[in-house]
């Protein structure tokens, strides 16, 4: 098992770029998170999936889109980056509710 | 709000104990978790507490008080691969994960 993986491990943007970052997961978990994790605060959760074809907005969700159109994989859309966006960007994946959470290894972006 | 208190950094010696704090506050509660983050890398889970008391799992122990809005995280007999970031995460009534912002715990030989 893989478990949680995402594409790319890093990337470097301009200022109005888009890009998708692509989760995946193998443990054919029902839920999945996108997070994003800056310097000197928790993660905050973006977006986030309970099942195949369903997504629903976390705390931090302007200026992201996702979609779930395949139970393994999640995938976070930047339609327009902004510098503001620079992070690192983890996905996660659930078994079930009231479960643990597995994380993939990160995407780090910068946005210039 | 919701928000999950826990101190910035905290400096511990090879080999001693070291007691890592969290305080929360909740729109409810499902279990509070503990995740391990080493540097560059990905948190991983290391214990998950839903009911009042004491948890051990090898050289780590998680404690939880409810009425209290109180968990701690023991770390025994301490190595250098400890030295990490450690994660408080408290599941509330929605069954969202609330993080805190993590402590950074620094061993020294």
């Amino acid at each position: 098992n893989a478990g949680v993986t995402q594409t790319p491990k890093f990337r470097v943007l301009k200022t109005g770029q888009s890009m998708t970052l692509l989760c995946a997961q193998d443990m054919n978990h029902e839920y999945m998170y996108w997070y994003r994790q800056d310097p000197g605060m928790g993660l905050r959760l973006i977006h986030y999936s309970v099942g195949e074809g369903t997504t629903a907005k976390g705390e931090v969700p302007d200026g992201y889109n996702v979609s779930r159109l395949k139970k393994q994989n999640f995938l976070l859309g930047l339609e327009s980056a902004a510098p503001s966006q620079t992070s690192v960007y983890f996905c996660a994946s659930q078994p079930k509710e009231q479960e643990t959470q597995y994380f993939g290894p990160g995407t780090r972006l910068l946005v210039l | 709000g919701q928000n999950i208190d826990q101190p910035t950094e905290m400096t511990a010696t090879e080999g001693a104990i070291v007691q890592i704090n969290c305080t929360y506050q909740t729109s409810g509660f499902n279990g509070l978790f503990w995740y391990q983050q080493h540097a560059g890398e990905a948190p991983t889970f290391l214990s998950y507490n839903v009911l009042d008391g004491l948890e051990e799992k090898g050289r780590f122990s998680s404690f939880l008080s409810r009425s209290k809005g109180y968990s701690y995280l023991l770390l025994k007999e301490l190595q250098m691969k400890d030295s990490a970031s450690y994660l408080c995460a408290v599941m509330d009534s929605n069954y969202q994960l609330i993080w805190g912002a993590g402590t950074k715990l620094i061993i020294k030989p």
